[in-house]
C-alpha cells in the first residue's frame, strides 16, 4: 500500500522568503502525486498534481513541486512567501486501482510579519 | 467556494447516539468520497460512492455506514458514538474517475464532537 510522510509538522517563514516543504512517498511504480491546501475553517483544496511527464509541476497562487523518483519525493516550493500563504499544506499520493490519495499527515506554515 | 456543500457544519453529541452527516457533490460529479480528519489520526480514507454504489472502502468502522441517493447527494451515517469519534469529516468529490484529473473538491467538513 502507498504512504506519504511529511517529515516538518511545523515550518515558521518570514513572509517575503522562500519556502520548501517535504514530502516523500511509498510506492512500487510511478504514482500520482498531489499538494492540497486546507486554511483554517475551510476544506483542502489542490494546488497542484504530478500524472507523468515534465516533474518540475506548476500550481496555483505560484507553488511549484518537483518530483524527484531517485528519492522518492515531491518536495513544494514558493519563492517568497505571503501571508496569505499560512494554512495547513498536505501532501498525497495516489495509487492503485482507484487512485484514491493517500494523505500525509499535514505541515502547518506559520508566516512571520 | 468548492461547490461540495456539507451539512451540519457542526454538532455536538454524547456517547451512544447516532448522528447523520450530510454531503451534496458539486453538480456533475458522480463520485464522493468520505474522510475523517481526527488529530491523532490525520485525514483517512473511509468510503466512496460512485453514481449511487459503493466504489471503495477504507477505514471505516463497523459503527459507520455511508449511501449516495439517486440524486447524487450522500450521507454518513455514525452510530454508537465514542469520544475517539470525535474530528471533522469531509465529503470530497469528483468528476468521474480520478484517472482523468486526480482532483477531489471537499466540502467545509462537518466538525463532530463527542461529550
Amino acid at each position: 500500500a502507498q504512504s506519504v510522510t511529511q517529515p516538518d509538522i511545523h515550518i515558521t517563514v518570514s513572509e517575503g522568503a522562500s519556502l520548501e516543504l517535504r514530502c516523500n512517498y511509498s510506492y512500487g511504480a510511478t504514482p500520482y502525486l498531489f499538494w492540497y491546501v486546507q486554511s483554517p475553517g475551510q476544506g483542502l483544496q489542490l494546488l497542484l498534481k504530478y500524472f507523468s511527464g515534465d516533474t518540475l509541476v506548476q500550481g496555483i497562487k505560484g507553488f511549484e513541486a518537483e518530483f524527484k523518483r531517485s528519492q522518492s519525493s515531491f518536495n513544494l516550493r514558493k519563492p517568497s512567501v505571503h501571508w496569505s500563504d499560512a494554512a495547513e499544506y498536505f501532501c498525497a499520493v495516489g495509487a492503485g486501482g482507484s487512485y484514491i490519495p493517500t494523505f500525509g499527515r499535514g505541515t502547518s506554515l506559520i508566516v512571520h510579519p | 467556494d468548492s461547490g461540495v456543500t456539507q451539512t451540519p457544519k457542526h454538532l455536538i453529541t454524547a456517547t451512544g447516539q447516532r448522528v447523520t452527516l450530510r454531503c451534496s457533490p458539486r453538480s456533475g460529479d458522480l463520485s464522493v468520497y468520505w474522510y475523517q480528519q481526527s488529530l491523532d489520526q490525520g485525514l483517512q480514507f473511509l468510503i466512496q460512492y460512485y453514481n449511487g454504489e459503493e466504489r471503495a472502502k477504507g477505514n471505516i468502522l463497523e459503527r459507520f455506514s455511508a449511501q449516495q441517493f439517486p440524486d447524487l447527494h450522500s450521507e454518513l451515517n455514525l452510530s454508537s458514538l465514542e469520544l475517539g469519534d470525535s474530528a471533522l469529516y469531509f465529503c470530497a468529490s469528483s468528476v468521474v474517475s480520478l484517472l482523468d484529473t486526480g482532483e477531489l473538491f471537499f466540502g467545509e467538513g462537518s466538525r463532530l464532537t463527542v461529550l
